[in-house]
């Protein structure tokens, strides 16, 4: 079965630009969570999406936005992009995510670098 | 705010060695806690959780411990492999926070041949 898939595998953007990052989520799990991994610190939550409503947002700023498919696939945009935006974007499915305590299992990331 | 946090960025050890790695939670809501470990160029791998009402969990070469008095957690690896060494991070849920997990900053594994 395959597992969380992410894409693209790595982005180069310029600052002020905008982008977009795609999630396809274990076949069956039906919420999606997003993480900002900055190098060498551990993953940072932005947001979590169920049944195509946001159920949880991190301290990001506006320019993160994000959605999700009836398909249970989602996307999370980011505009305006800054240099410290350079990170590596995670995506994690889980069944339902409604209550706590509900294994998340991440895709491999895509690594985006803003110039 | 409240964070997880970890007591020791890298820990080398000789295989066939047991490994500990520690981690210090301070957030006394947090009631599920999870070990991932991350390969370079990887995404963060499940390895084990543990909720609040339990001490001790154990699975395949790893245990995962939990003190709730000290709000301290461990994961221990037996007979450590080369193939373990990886950044391993601890993470806590809320019962109240959905899916928001709170990571830790990770602790480096380096296994010695």
């Amino acid at each position: 079965d395959a597992g969380v898939t992410q894409s693209p595998t790595h982005l180069i953007k310029t600052r002020g630009q905008h982008v977009t990052l795609r999630c396809s989520p274990i076949s069956g799990h039906k919420s999606v969570s997003w993480y900002q991994q900055v190098l060498g610190q551990g993953p940072q939550f932005i947001f979590q999406y169920y049944e195509k409503e946001e159920r949880g947002r991190g301290n990001f700023p506006d320019r993160f936005s994000a959605r999700q498919f009836p398909n249970y696939s989602s996307e999370l945009n980011v505009n305006a992009l800054l240099l410290g935006d350079s990170a590596l974007y995670l995506c994690a499915s889980s069944l339902a995510g409604v209550r706590a305590q509900e294994t998340q299992y991440f895709g491999p990331g895509t690594r985006l670098l803003v110039l | 705010g409240e964070s997880v946090g970890l007591h020791l960025p890298t820990l080398s050890v000789q295989e066939g060695d047991n490994s500990i790695i520690n981690c210090a939670y301070s957030n006394s809501a947090s009631d599920y806690f999870i070990w991932y470990k991350q390969e370079s160029g990887k995404g963060p791998q499940f390895i084990i959780d543990i909720r609040s009402n339990m001490d001790k969990r154990q699975g395949q070469r790893v245990t995962v411990l939990l003190n709730k008095t000290v709000k301290h957690l461990s994961l221990q690896i037996a007979a450590t492999q080369p193939g373990d060494s990886a950044v391993y991070f601890c993470a806590e849920n809320m019962n109240n926070a959905g899916n928001m997990l709170t990571f830790g900053g990770g602790t480096r594994l380096m296994v010695k041949p």
